[in-house]
């Protein structure tokens, strides 16, 4: 989906080093869910924010990731002392307050992080 | 542990043909199920979803629900090389946040 907007779309870190990924919902939505995507594997739920609070983390590893969602800007993923099993495609999406939680997912690009 | 399962394939059909693409899930309390297709290196794309038993239709694609069975598929008339793919099967179980649980997905190749 167009409206979601992700960058970058490419990120290539060094193991040790920090990563950073943006999401930019679409206008008018105040939630973001975030998934990652392992080489030849379905998406995995991560966690889901509304601005300033995080709903949802039962994905998120227990370390090094972090997920934010300010009242200002874009939704950050950050992924402190990257290791190779890192290296996978991390997708957005975006939802309103008011969504029907029956209602489908519309993701954005997605940022395709690569380690080495 | 929630799941959903689908074959890996690869699934190979001629032009033309019907592509039958099919998913299970694990959780009775699951409300609504959905179909992407991702292209290599592209995001998923929403092709369909449904949430009652039975048939739903929309161009060349059908979904079929039957959550007795806890079994949802896809089939894909008039198959074109222009649908293979990568088919992603998703559920939203019951008591969730609107958060989806994926299938690993099923590629489809469809042959000139």
């Amino acid at each position: 989906n167009a409206g979601v907007m992700q960058n970058p779309r490419h990120l290539v870190r060094r193991r040790g080093q920090e990563a950073r990924l943006r999401c930019s919902p679409m206008k008018g939505h105040s939630h973001v869910y975030w998934y990652r995507q392992l080489p030849e594997e379905g998406l995995k739920f991560m966690v889901y924010l509304q601005k300033e609070n995080i709903i949802d983390e039962s994905g998120m590893p227990k370390e090094r990731f972090s997920a934010e969602f300010p009242k200002e800007g874009p939704s950050i993923l950050r992924i402190q002392q990257v290791v190779r099993g890192d290296s996978a495609a991390y997708f957005c999406a975006s939802s309103p307050a008011d969504r029907d939680l029956n209602s489908p997912l519309h993701f954005g690009n997605g940022t395709r992080l690569t380690v080495t | 542990q929630k799941e959903v399962e689908q074959n890996s394939g690869p699934l190979s059909v001629p032009e033309g043909a019907i592509a039958s693409l099919n998913c299970t899930y694990s959780d009775r309390g699951s409300q609504s199920f959905f179909w992407y297709r991702q292209y290599s290196g592209k995001s998923p794309e929403l092709i369909m979803f449904i949430y009652s038993n039975g048939d739903k239709e929309d161009g060349r694609f059908t979904a079929q629900l039957n959550k007795a069975s806890q079994y949802v598929s896809l089939l894909i008339r008039d198959s074109q090389p222009s649908d293979s793919a990568t088919y992603l099967c998703a559920v939203k179980y019951g008591g969730s946040q609107g958060n989806l649980i994926f299938g690993k997905g099923t590629k489809l190749s469809v042959k000139p």
